[in-house]
């Protein structure tokens, strides 16, 4: 299997641009989560989705943030307006099941960078 | 939010050396999980504990679990240049019945092992 997709790696946008992270969770696996990494505040979950339904956005900063899972295969993370604060690396995880004794896979991340 | 915390921050040892991190919890857990991350990649399951267990091994590493004072331990035996990365212990504190899937994760340990 090839483990978590995810794309861009990179990405450089200036304040203000809609930034679009993508994600290709392992096939089979139920459940899907979005992080993002920082220096300062670790690694904090942003939403989880289900069955690609969402389950818990609690974590999502601000309506600048959204995401969605059309299908089993796919999610995307979407930031519109990029602010430089957004500045993080972002990480897509999946897993079997839902459970919190279930091992994450996660994707290599995008790094991203707003001007 | 609660959050894991890693003892120490930083932790630099030569090869071959043992290798011991420390993660620090709040409030009651049902799970607790140890992961790596390597610079610029995305997070590795390492090992699970549940919380009526004390201690698992897995190859070189064991990690302990003491719930009456809410740590958990992660010891590499016979440490490598290999085994340089970030360490971090996640748990399911805070977690009610209908959130039993999140995953908590620290800020984490990260080991320099010297060749």
């Amino acid at each position: 299997d090839a483990g978590v997709i995810q794309s861009p790696r990179h990405e450089v946008t200036e304040m203000g641009q809609e930034v679009t992270l993508r994600c290709k969770p392992i096939s089979g696996h139920n459940s899907l989560f979005w992080y993002r990494q920082t220096m300062m505040r670790g690694l904090e979950l942003l939403i989880y989705f289900n069955n690609n339904v969402p389950i818990d956005d609690s974590g999502m900063p601000e309506d600048r943030f959204s995401a969605k899972m059309p299908n089993a295969s796919f999610s995307t993370l979407k930031i519109q307006p990029s602010e430089p604060r957004d500045s993080a690396v972002y990480f897509c995880a999946s897993s079997l099941l839902a459970g919190s004794w279930e091992t994450q896979y996660f994707g290599p991340g995008t790094r991203l960078l707003v001007l | 939010s609660q959050q894991g915390e890693e003892d120490p921050q930083a932790l630099s040892i030569q090869e071959g050396e043992n290798a011991t991190m420390n993660c620090s919890y709040k409030t009651s857990i049902n799970n607790l999980q140890w992961y790596r991350q390597n610079s610029g990649r995305g997070l590795v399951h390492l090992i699970l504990i549940r919380s009526n267990e004390r201690e698992k091994h897995s190859g070189r590493l064991r990690v302990t679990l003491d719930t009456s004072k809410k740590s958990s331990s992660l010891l590499i035996t016979a440490s490598r240049a290999a085994d340089t990365a970030s360490y971090f212990c996640a748990t399911d504190q805070g977690n009610s019945g209908g959130s039993n899937y999140k995953l908590t994760f620290g800020k984490g340990t990260l080991l320099t092992v010297n060749p």
